[in-house]
């Protein structure tokens, strides 16, 4: 059974930093791997879909790494701001289908 | 493009009732996954719909059914509501190939009393 594990469950961080979050699954066969966002009490925001055969993704000041064998992800956000705030999520999709399994998140804090 | 949509936003209910939820998902999205978040057991797979057929199912009750309908659009039903059905759910809609990304809506949030 798939198990996805997110480490550090919170993390609070000064502006400016460039900082880490980590995904790590169980099961190496996935399909691929999306990071989201979450602010409190809303809908998760798609911030990077990375393919299984893909090694990474880069959008604006984020980066996702994926290293199907050892089955892990990170996602490096540069230069953080207090907007980043929020819960990280990690999901990963298994061969079966369309179903992702979720982590259980990262919150972010970022202060000014 | 409009987002995916979601009603209503917050309800109330009683134990024993039952619940009615809807998805609207992304204009030419053809599949429509359906999650429960809790604080306890985080986000949860309930099941996914793609032209109008259930494809994939979690491990929920059959208290927990859903449908879709032919211009994409789900609903999801919960008969019988128990205090743990409090939570937020929420939908996500994709193309519905493999590996297509999720778009997630702002969720309902139920609150069972």
């Amino acid at each position: 059974k798939q198990e996805v594990t997110q480490i550090p469950a919170a993390l609070s961080v000064p502006e400016g930093e460039n900082l880490v979050l980590n995904c790590s699954f169980t099961d190496s066969a996935i399909y691929n791997l999306q990071w989201f966002r979450q602010d409190p009490g809303k809908g998760l925001t798609s911030l990077l879909l990375i393919q299984s055969s893909q090694r990474e993704q880069t959008s604006g000041r984020l980066n996702a790494s994926l290293d199907k064998s050892s089955g892990r992800s990170t996602l490096y956000i540069a230069a953080s701001q207090p907007g980043d705030s929020a819960t990280y999520l990690c999901a990963v999709s298994n061969q079966a289908g369309t179903a992702l399994i979720f982590g259980k998140g990262t919150t972010l804090s970022v202060s000014s | 493009k409009a987002g995916v949509t979601q009603t209503p936003r917050y309800l109330i209910k009683t134990r024993g009732q039952q619940v009615t939820l809807s998805c609207s998902p992304i204009s030419g999205h053809r599949s429509v996954s359906w999650y429960q978040q809790t604080p306890g057991q985080g986000l949860q797979f309930l099941f996914e719909y793609f032209s109008e057929t259930q494809r994939n199912k979690g491990n929920f009750p059959g208290r927990f059914s859903g449908r879709q309908f032919s211009n994409s659009r789900s609903e999801m039903n919960v008969s019988t509501l128990e205090l743990g059905d409090s939570a937020l759910y929420l939908c996500a809609s994709s193309l519905g190939q493999r590996g297509n990304e999720q778009f997630f809506g702002p969720g309902t949030r139920l609150t069972v009393l």
